[in-house]
């Protein structure tokens, strides 16, 4: 009963490779993000949407597109892969985005571009 | 404008010895505050949240946290430390004006030596 699903969970690729990331919850929230972790364990939100809306959009490369079919899903696509874009993508889900509701995570997929 | 500091990037602590994790803030507005913990290739799992309810916060796995207005902080603390509890903790604050944006500190790594 996964609340917050990711695939794959390894991913290793060439760079310049087109790539993509799956996230799924079954929580009901309205609310879904994508952060990535460097090695230094530092988490960096990238995007966010609510009810399939994008709502925040960091400095993020365009390579990074997200995409949400519904309020349960929110992809990842990257293109051109870089050695930089090497880190885990954690995918996570709140309720309304709202200060109360805290967050919860996916396990993480590890993206390792060679 | 939001912000947290986590103050310590390192504790160890031995097996069955106190736990004291420090995370100050900023906030503009009422913060709502968060730990998590990151265990080893595992997602981010909620400890506990402080809402503006009381300002003594109980979570799982007997951690427990304070809110103190006046000096900015929400420490973490557990009585008697685990092995199980070798992992990574995260502080977040969010508020009003930074609407679905969890801030995170940095990370604190906790090593438990037998």
């Amino acid at each position: 009963d996964t609340a917050v699903s990711q695939t794959p969970k390894y991913l290793v690729t060439q760079m310049g490779n087109d790539k993509s990331i799956k996230c799924e919850q079954n929580l009901g929230h309205d609310t879904m993000y994508w952060y990535k972790q460097d090695s230094k364990k530092f988490l960096k939100i990238m995007f966010s949407y609510n009810n399939k809306e994008l709502i925040i959009n960091e400095t993020v490369p365009n390579r990074f597109s997200p995409k949400s079919p519904d309020k349960a899903h929110l992809n990842l696509h990257i293109n051109s892969l870089e050695l930089g874009d090497s880190a885990v993508y954690f995918c996570a889900s709140s309720q309304g985005g709202s200060l109360n509701q805290p967050q919860h995570f996916g396990d993480g997929t590890r993206l390792s571009i060679l | 404008a939001q912000s947290v500091t986590q103050l310590d990037s390192h504790v160890s602590v031995s097996e069955g010895t106190p736990v004291l994790l420090r995370c100050n803030y900023s906030s503009s507005y009422s913060p709502s505050l968060f730990w998590y913990v990151q265990h080893p290739n595992k997602g981010l799992q909620l400890l506990l949240k402080y809402t503006s309810a009381a300002t003594l916060v109980k979570g799982i796995n007997g951690f427990e946290a304070e809110f103190k207005k006046s000096e900015t902080s929400f420490h973490l603390t557990k009585p008697s430390a685990h092995m199980s509890d070798a992992a990574e903790y995260f502080c977040v604050v969010s508020s009003t004006d930074s609407w679905g944006k969890f801030q995170f500190g940095a990370g604190t790594q906790v090593v438990v030596t037998p």
